[in-house]
């Protein structure tokens, strides 16, 4: 069973704070890694993907991958109130098969 | 918005209605797929088509059924829906199957009384 795991929150930060999301997955063999944003009552829209390891800078985004711990992280600097929404991860298990996404970890900014 | 649209947007309906979602894309992509977004839950892959071929059913009930006649458009056409089918079903669609981007309409805000 191909999972990615996501701490649904809410996680609130403060603005001008870094935000820190978090997400896991199941099959060690994984290729790709996305980070969608959703804001409330819209569709998911792609802010970030990542192949390899370490981190991957895009703005005030951070995309960080670790295939050692199945682990993939987004980190959003200098927090905005406009940032708050709700963030998904994606992963591609293999091949050319589907996304398999988590349940997304809401944000609020704190103005 | 993105280059794919959906329509209608909201859509109420009972159970024993008979109605279809409609998804276009314009951005030249050869993959589509439907999801279903309900509260709580990740998103659900229904179905994927590559090429208008249908390539995967995530065990979907009976009562939901796509329709693929080119790769710009995707149907789904419901009958006999159940209130728990009441959820946001997202279009997207990709160069190719797991594409680096992956672009989703708007979504149609399902009610099913």
């Amino acid at each position: 069973q191909k999972e990615v795991e996501q701490n649904s929150g809410p996680l609130s930060v403060p603005e001008g704070a870094i935000a820190s999301l978090n997400c896991t997955y199941s099959d060690r063999g994984s290729q790709s890694f996305f980070w969608y944003r959703q804001y409330s009552g819209k569709s998911p829209e792609l802010i970030m993907f990542i192949y390899s390891n370490g981190d991957k800078e895009d703005g005030r985004f951070t995309a960080q991958l670790n295939k050692a711990s199945q682990y993939v992280s987004l980190l959003i600097r200098d927090s905005q109130p406009s940032d708050s929404a709700t963030y998904l991860c994606a992963v591609r298990f293999s091949g050319n098969t589907p996304l398999v996404f988590g349940k997304g970890t809401r944000l609020s900014v704190i103005a | 918005e993105t280059g794919v649209t959906q329509t209608p947007r909201h859509l109420v309906m009972g159970m024993t209605n008979k109605k279809s979602l409609k998804c276009e894309q314009h951005l030249g992509h050869n993959a589509m797929y439907w999801y279903k977004q309900s509260a709580k839950k990740p998103l659900e892959l229904m179905f994927v088509y590559n090429f208008k071929e249908q390539t995967e059913n995530n065990s979907v009930p009976s009562r939901f059924s796509p329709e693929c006649p080119n790769s710009s458009h995707l149907f789904l056409h419901l009958h006999t829906l159940q209130p728990e089918d009441s959820a946001l079903y997202l279009c997207a669609s990709s160069q190719e199957i797991g594409g680096v981007t992956q672009y989703f309409g708007p979504g149609t805000r399902l009610l099913v009384l």
